[in-house]
């Protein structure tokens, strides 16, 4: 079974801090990556996309992937109380099918003022 | 640009009695088209998914059916709802190009079953 797997948290960090949130999936064929933030009551909103290994910055957040280790991570910078949400790492497997992406359960990150 | 409409918001309906959900997506053609339902302080569970009018794939048996009449509306019925249906419901699109694209979605239906 494919899967996405992410500590579900809660992860605290003090504002101004950088949060790492990390994601492990289990398919060697994955091709493509995301991180999704979603605030309590809301839809999930699309925040990063990675496809190639390395580090990809977008403002205050830097997406890593590790195909080897079959890992990708989120880093956000000088963390703010408005960061505070659940994050959600999403995968699609397959070499270009149209499927949907498999979802992690999703991290909640607390960022105290 | 792109945008997805999904209602209503809100819904509360009786056990067994009937469901539909419609969302549409403006800006774009041919996109895949997704359900999701997240139970309270859960994942993301995909319900159904579409790659085209009438195609659709089903990822979990269940009372819950989908229909696709035209190429930018997804629909989601049920005949008889249970107990167990209450939820968030999402719907998403992603573009029809390859499966390496993100989905978005749209704001979501809160269905409250009593």
């Amino acid at each position: 079974q494919k899967e996405v797997e992410q500590n579900s948290g809660p992860l605290s960090v003090p504002e101004g801090a950088i949060a790492s949130l990390n994601c492990t999936y289990s398919d060697r064929g994955s091709q493509s990556f995301f991180w999704y933030r979603q605030y309590s009551g809301k839809s999930p909103e699309l925040i990063m996309s990675i496809y190639s290994n390395g580090d990809k910055e977008d403002g205050r957040f830097t997406a890593q992937l590790n195909k080897a280790s079959q890992y990708v991570s989120l880093l956000i910078r000088d963390s703010q109380p408005s960061d505070s949400a659940t994050y959600l790492c999403a995968v699609n497997y397959g070499l270009g099918g149209r499927r949907a992406l498999t979802f992690g359960s999703g991290t909640r990150l607390q960022v105290q003022p | 640009s792109q945008t997805i409409h999904q209602w209503p918001a809100t819904l509360v309906q009786p056990v067994g009695s009937p469901l539909s959900l419609e969302c549409t997506v403006e800006g774009t053609s041919n996109p895949n088209l997704y359900w999701y339902r997240q139970a309270a302080g859960r994942g993301l569970q995909l319900l159904f998914y579409s790659v085209g009018i009438g195609q659709i794939s089903s990822e979990v048996p269940q009372n819950l059916s989908a229909s696709r009449p035209q190429d930018r509306q997804f629909i989601l019925s049920s005949k008889k709802l249970l107990l167990s249906d209450s939820g968030f419901y999402l719907c998403a699109w992603s573009a029809g190009q390859g499966g390496n694209q993100p989905q978005h979605f749209g704001d979501g239906t809160r269905l409250s079953i009593l």
